[in-house]
């Protein structure tokens, strides 16, 4: 049980474009979603907790308007990486939690290299 | 700020023998504690969480929590080169409702076959 499944696992694109990044609880509703950053030999820092069907919370410094969440369903959170520049490159985390219990279930994470 | 602190190691230890991980915190109002094992290139997998004072067990591993000291800590008993990764303490900080976490900068540990 508590399966969260994350996809694409790597992504390579253009500076300038955008990419969105799933996140799906596979066996559990997720009533909130969490999305991370990783850089190289640093620890996770979290980027914004999202509640189903409200407005995500951003943690100081991250941008709203460049890294754009929805979490329009009980399964479902999506990151937008929007014009992205080779400073996103990075590795995207999301994890889930249901309603009650305060463990974090993550998903295989997202390498994202922007050229 | 509220802060995990761990050592950053590398903690090597001979196959079979204990790995001893430690993690202190600074928030006295901390609920949840977990430890999260992190191989490299792949995200955090949960070892063990631990909610109150005291020892908890699950199979090799042992995690003890000393609210009183603000600290928790991890032991693996007769550990394998398997376990080798980073190994990440989290806490949910007091009156954080959706229960987010802080990340120590992890413990990277070795076992040496």
């Amino acid at each position: 049980g508590a399966v969260v499944s994350q996809h694409p696992s790597w992504v390579i694109c253009k500076s300038g474009t955008s990419v969105k990044i799933e996140c799906r609880s596979l066996d559990f509703q997720a009533t909130t979603m969490f999305w991370y950053r990783q850089f190289p030999k640093q620890s996770l820092m979290l980027m914004a907790t999202s509640n189903e069907g409200s407005k995500a919370t951003y943690e100081q410094g991250v941008e709203k308007d460049k890294f754009l969440i929805n979490h329009a369903s009980l399964t479902l959170s999506t990151l937008t990486v929007t014009s992205a520049h080779p400073e996103d490159s990075s590795f995207y985390i999301c994890s889930a939690r249901t309603s009650g219990r305060p463990i974090q279930y993550f998903g295989a994470g997202t390498r994202l290299s922007v050229l | 700020q509220k802060e995990v602190e761990q050592n950053s190691g590398p903690l090597s230890v001979p196959e079979g023998a204990i790995a001893s991980l430690n993690c202190t915190y600074s928030d006295r109002g901390s609920q949840s504690f977990f430890w999260y094992r992190q191989y490299s290139g792949k995200s955090p997998e949960l070892i063990m969480s631990i909610y109150s004072n005291g020892d908890k067990e699950d199979g090799r591993f042992t995690a003890q929590l000393n609210k009183a000291s603000q600290y928790v800590s991890l032991l693996i008993r007769d550990s394998q080169p398997s376990d080798s990764a980073t190994y990440l303490c989290a806490v949910t900080l007091s009156g954080a409702g959706s229960y987010q976490l802080t990340f120590g900068k992890g413990t990277k540990l070795s076992v040496i076959p």
